[in-house]
């Protein structure tokens, strides 16, 4: 199993530029999540999805968008670049959102976004 | 509001010796938490975790204590080795309604050969 691979891996943007990020997992999870992870902070949740055709927003939704068409898929989208989103973006996946069985949170390596 | 963080930012052990990273949070409603690794350039990994039905919980090479009274855990890692060197982070979550994970900064370990 690959587990949770993220497309691409770095990319540079230029402000107002848009582009998708593209999440995918093999475990048939149900649930999956974006993150953004900025210096000297904790992972913060932008959008997440508890399963094929539905999201929901995180802690930090503005200026993405989200689609989950195929349950093994969870893109995330920048319509209109700005430099305050730079950052490195995670995806991950579990089985279960509930916090009673099978909480963990499968990660992806990660995508390095730089907004000029 | 509520929030989860660490205590030091930065960690130097030698190898060999056991390494204790802390944690403290906030949200009394919590009632799960996670320790992750984060090693450079990659996501991070799920450790071990915790309920906070239990005081503590044993792995493989490590054990989180967890003490609901003053609202802190710690992850302890014996014989730290030097492929113990990462980023580790505290996360908390609840029961209810969506699985919200509020992760701390994290701490960097740092082995020291």
């Amino acid at each position: 199993n690959a587990g949770v691979t993220q497309t691409p891996k770095f990319r540079v943007l230029k402000t107002g530029q848009s582009m998708t990020l593209l999440c995918a997992q093999d475990m048939n999870h149900e649930y999956m999540y974006w993150y953004r992870q900025d210096p000297g902070m904790g992972l913060r949740l932008i959008h997440y999805s508890v399963g094929e055709g539905t999201t929901a927003k995180g802690e930090v939704p503005d200026g993405y968008n989200v689609s989950r068409l195929k349950k093994q898929n969870f893109l995330l989208g920048l319509e209109s670049a700005a430099p305050s989103q730079t950052s490195v973006y995670f995806c991950a996946s579990s089985y279960s959102m509930s916090g009673t069985l099978y909480n963990e949170q499968f990660f992806g390596p990660g995508t390095r976004l730089t907004v000029l | 509001g509520e929030s989860v963080g660490l205590h030091l930012p930065t960690l130097s052990v030698q190898e060999g010796d056991n390494s204790i990273i802390n944690c403290a949070y906030s949200n009394s409603a919590s009632d799960y938490f996670i320790w992750y690794k984060q090693e450079s350039g990659k996501g991070p990994q799920f450790i071990i975790d915790i309920r906070s039905n239990m005081d503590k919980r044993q792995g493989q090479r490590v054990t989180v204590l967890l003490n609901k009274t003053v609202k802190h855990l710690s992850l302890q890692i014996a014989a730290t080795q030097p492929g113990d060197s990462a980023v580790y982070f505290c996360a908390e979550s609840n029961s209810g309604g969506y699985q919200k994970v509020t992760f701390g900064t994290g701490t960097k370990l740092q082995v020291i050969p």
